[in-house]
Formats: C-alpha cells, structure tokens, sequence
C-alpha cells in the first residue's frame, strides 16, 4: 500500500509553546488528509479535513485557531498545535486518501506521540 | 455514515483463521465496507474494503452478504503479529470522512 509518512515521531515540549507535525505522502499525491487524535485507550478522533490549497474543515469541537492545518501541497500537510498545553498531550495521527483505479483509499501515518509538560 | 458494531474482543489460536463479523444493517447502497487494523502505538494499517463482492488480497479476505447488512474479515493463518484493534468501518467511495468505533481487541495466542 501506499506510504504516509509524519514527522517528528514523538515531542516533548513545554507549556505555551507551539509544536508543528508534518505528514507526508510519500508515493501517491493527496488531494486531500485528515488530522486525528487518539487519547489513552480510546478511538481515533477525526480533527479536521484538510484539502490542497484550501481551507481546513475541522469537526465541532475543535479550535481552528488552536490547531492550525496548512495543506501546501499534494504531498505535505501540516498541524501546529500553538500553546500547548497538558491536555493537548495525545497521539496525533494523520492520513492521506489515495485515489487509483477509480477507486479510493485512506492511508494512515505511524502517528506523532505529543508530551505536553 | 452507517454505523458498525463490532465484538469488543476476540481471541484466536496462532495458526488458526480469525473470523472478525461486522454489522452495518444501515448501510446505504453507494457504501463500502473498510477494515483497517492498528497494532499498539502504531497508526492504523489499510487492511481491505469492498462494495458487494467478496474481496482477497495478501492480507485478508472480506466477505459481505448478499443483502450487505454484515460482513466477516478473515485472517486464514493468524500469527501472533496479528493482535490488534481491528477497525470495521462504512463509507461511500469518495468518502470524506472515517469514522472509527471502538472496534474489536483481537489477541492471538500461542
């Protein structure tokens, strides 16, 4: 399958301060990704869709201003958690949908471990 | 989206198929079923997905019945290497969204 890359693959930082992940899709190009977040022995959670050269649409509940997405190009989008703080601390996961054949696929990233401290 | 339901565990001997059933009896007729796995602090894997056909890959096989109100994936030789959440999910083909249940914890044992 296709392959989603992010980076860093885990950060510890400080409180207030802003932390950026990247996601990248390696062999395909994404027209659109989605940001998730998953907290200890739960399910993901869709954050926000994120299409090229758009606007990010995020789900309720969720602070545009907070988590900025910036989906520059086909092949990178990129979260930036600003003040962060302890309860920010979770998994962040991203995916990128592949279209091919006529039909679609999403793959999904190894994830981003965020310590918040 | 429809919603899934899903067995909250399941065990299975290493060697042996794993039979994973998913409910989905609100799925609409432009709806496909995905399955994706996620091994621990890891993100998720694609596993396979289907419309109405059976499907196989090198992976698993995906069985949907005829009226599509469930479905059962099949891993024929299950390895310890297989425990993990599994994830049964609908959508429709250009699906803008995946919405993640609780899925199934499956632990495969020596």
């Amino acid at each position: 399958g296709a392959v989603v890359s992010q980076h860093p693959s885990r950060v510890i930082c400080k409180s207030g301060t802003s932390v950026k992940i990247e996601c990248r899709s390696l062999d395909f190009q994404a027209t659109t990704m989605f940001w998730y977040r998953q907290f200890p022995k739960q399910s993901l959670m869709l954050m926000a869709t994120s299409n090229e050269g758009s606007k990010a649409t995020y789900e309720q509940g969720v602070e545009k201003d907070k988590f900025l997405i910036n989906h520059a190009s086909l092949t990178l989008s990129t979260l930036t958690v600003t003040s962060a703080h302890p309860e920010d601390s979770s998994f962040y996961i991203c995916s990128a949908r592949e279209r091919a054949g006529g039909q679609e696929t999403q793959y999904f990233g190894p994830g981003t471990r965020l310590l918040v401290l | 989206d429809a919603k899934t339901t899903q067995p909250t565990s399941m065990d299975c001997a290493e060697g042996r198929a794993a039979n994973l059933p998913c409910n989905h009896s609100t799925i609409s007729g432009n709806e496909y079923v995905y399955w994706y796995r996620q091994i621990h602090s890891q993100g998720p894997q694609y596993i396979i997905h289907g419309l109405k056909n059976n499907e196989t890959n090198e992976m698993a096989s995906l069985i949907i019945t005829e009226d599509r109100k469930s479905s059962t994936l099949i891993l024929p030789h299950a390895t310890l290497r297989d425990t993990a959440v599994y994830y049964c999910i609908v959508g429709g083909t250009s699906y803008g969204k995946l919405t993640f249940g609780q899925g199934t914890i499956l632990t495969v044992h020596p």
